[in-house]
């Protein structure tokens, strides 16, 4: 069974500095690792997936996450934070084999001006 | 490019009463899934069909029932509606045939709102 964790429930950085929004995971076979963003009162959003190949994934809106297999880890990051980038983001994962996604608790990302 | 349906939007509902909830995948997609996101919660699975069969079953109560039809729409039927029901519920669709990892486009959801 698949199970993902997101360690910080909330991250708050500063407009222009980097970000990281951790995830790590557990699975029996392998990953098919997911960041989704929420923005208030909206569904979720596709941002960025790791299926295989090139462990720097590159996603929507200057996103981009780190597949670290030794780490199972997958992390979300962004260079320059914009303050519109404040959401709620969701990690998720699933397992080879498996038809539903788990997803991480969720983390609050504020991007003060 | 055409996304996920659902409808309605918005419902509000009493204690006790039953709710249909709707979902229509993304055209050529064979495989609806079912999630509930509670208040500040992350998204629980619920149950998922491929090709109008159950495919796999989560976290959902013997309340609730599901089904897909021959255009692959789903509808979440909800009955003896609890005020813990309350919640958003995604729809995501996703092709087999695209690839092999179901990649999982969601709806904007429902929000139902039981008093």
């Amino acid at each position: 069974a698949q199970s993902v964790a997101q360690p910080e429930d909330q991250v708050n950085v500063a407009e222009g500095n980097p970000l990281t929004v951790k995830c790590t995971y557990s699975v029996s076979g392998n990953p098919y690792l997911f960041w989704y963003v929420q923005y208030p009162n909206r569904g979720l959003q596709f941002l960025l997936k790791y299926i295989t190949g090139d462990n720097l994934v590159k996603g929507s809106y200057g996103f981009e996450a780190e597949f670290n297999k030794s780490q199972t880890s997958f992390h979300l990051k962004k260079p320059s934070a914009l303050v519109s980038d404040s959401a709620l983001y969701f990690c998720a994962v699933r397992d080879t084999g498996e038809n539903d996604m788990r997803f991480g608790a969720g983390t609050r990302l504020t991007v003060k001006p | 490019a055409a996304g996920v349906i659902q409808s309605p939007r918005h419902l509000i509902k009493e204690k006790r009463e039953t709710a249909t909830l709707k979902c229509y995948p993304i055209p050529r997609h064979d495989t609806v899934y079912w999630y509930q996101q509670g208040p500040g919660q992350d998204p629980q699975f619920l149950i998922s069909f491929y090709e109008k069969m159950q495919s796999d079953k989560g976290s959902i109560p013997d309340r609730f029932s599901a089904q897909q039809f021959s255009d692959y729409h789903s509808e979440l039927n909800m009955s003896s509606l609890e005020l813990g029901d309350s919640a958003l519920y995604f729809c995501a669709s996703s092709s087999s045939r695209e690839s092999s990892y179901n990649e999982q486009f969601f709806g904007p959801g429902t929000r139902l709102t039981v008093l």
